[in-house]
């Protein structure tokens, strides 16, 4: 069974400062691997993905991403973080196939500090 | 890119009743529709997979009966809460693969609230 572990429930940094979330996965074969942002009330954002390639793939909003599958990792980074990054965001694995689900991570939650 | 539609935005209904949530697929074919849903300050939780022209598979847990999907075209899926009640209440989410790609696009959810 696949699934999705995001460690940090809650993160609070500065603006300007540099973020990291966590996020291990378990999959049986090729993981499809997922950052999504989702401000309160509202949808789901694709922030980037990896399906093959690079290991470190570049996203929107200055975000960035590295596949490490020794780890079994996909943690996300943005070197300087701006007051309206502040939002939940979810780690999620899929397989191949349009007909793949996708497994969600619990979510961290982004709080930025003036 | 991609756009997926749901509607209505927010509905409040009493217990008991039923209420229907639609996704709609803007500019694509999506033969696979999901359906999640999320609980406050919780994760997002697959409930069932739809299928047009097919039924719907439901994950393990999520009452058929109680969570009518109807894929009737290849750009419309329908999720109907019947006799719904308090605990219902909830965030649904539907998304739809993108054809021969993996990527998948959300609609931008429907907050249920049953009083």
């Amino acid at each position: 069974a696949q699934s999705v572990t995001q460690p940090d429930i809650h993160i609070t940094v500065s603006e300007g400062a540099s973020l990291e979330l966590r996020c291990n996965y378990s999959y049986g074969a090729t993981p499809y691997l997922f950052w999504y942002v989702q401000s309160p009330g509202q949808g789901l954002q694709l922030l980037l993905k990896y399906f093959s390639g690079d290991t470190l793939v570049q996203g929107i909003k200055g975000f960035e991403a590295e596949f490490k599958r020794s780890q079994s990792s996909f943690n996300l980074r943005k070197p300087s973080v701006h007051w309206s990054d502040a939002a939940e965001y979810f780690c999620a694995v899929g397989g191949a196939g349009t007909a793949s689900k996708l497994t969600f991570g619990t979510g961290t939650r982004l709080q930025v500090t003036l | 890119g991609a756009v997926v539609s749901q509607h209505p935005s927010r509905v409040i209904c009493k217990s008991g009743t039923s209420v229907k949530i639609e996704c709609r697929s803007l500019d694509f074919q999506a033969t696979t529709m999901f359906w999640y849903r999320q609980f406050p300050k919780q994760s997002l939780m697959l409930m069932a997979t739809s299928n047009e022209g097919s039924k719907a598979t439901y994950e393990q847990g999520v009452e058929k009966d109680k969570f009518l999907i109807n894929h009737a075209s290849l750009t419309l899926s329908t999720l109907t809460v019947t006799s719904a009640h308090p605990e219902d209440s909830s965030f649904y989410i539907c998304s739809a693969p993108q054809r021969g790609g993996y990527e998948q696009y959300f609609g931008p959810g429907t907050r249920l609230t049953v009083t």
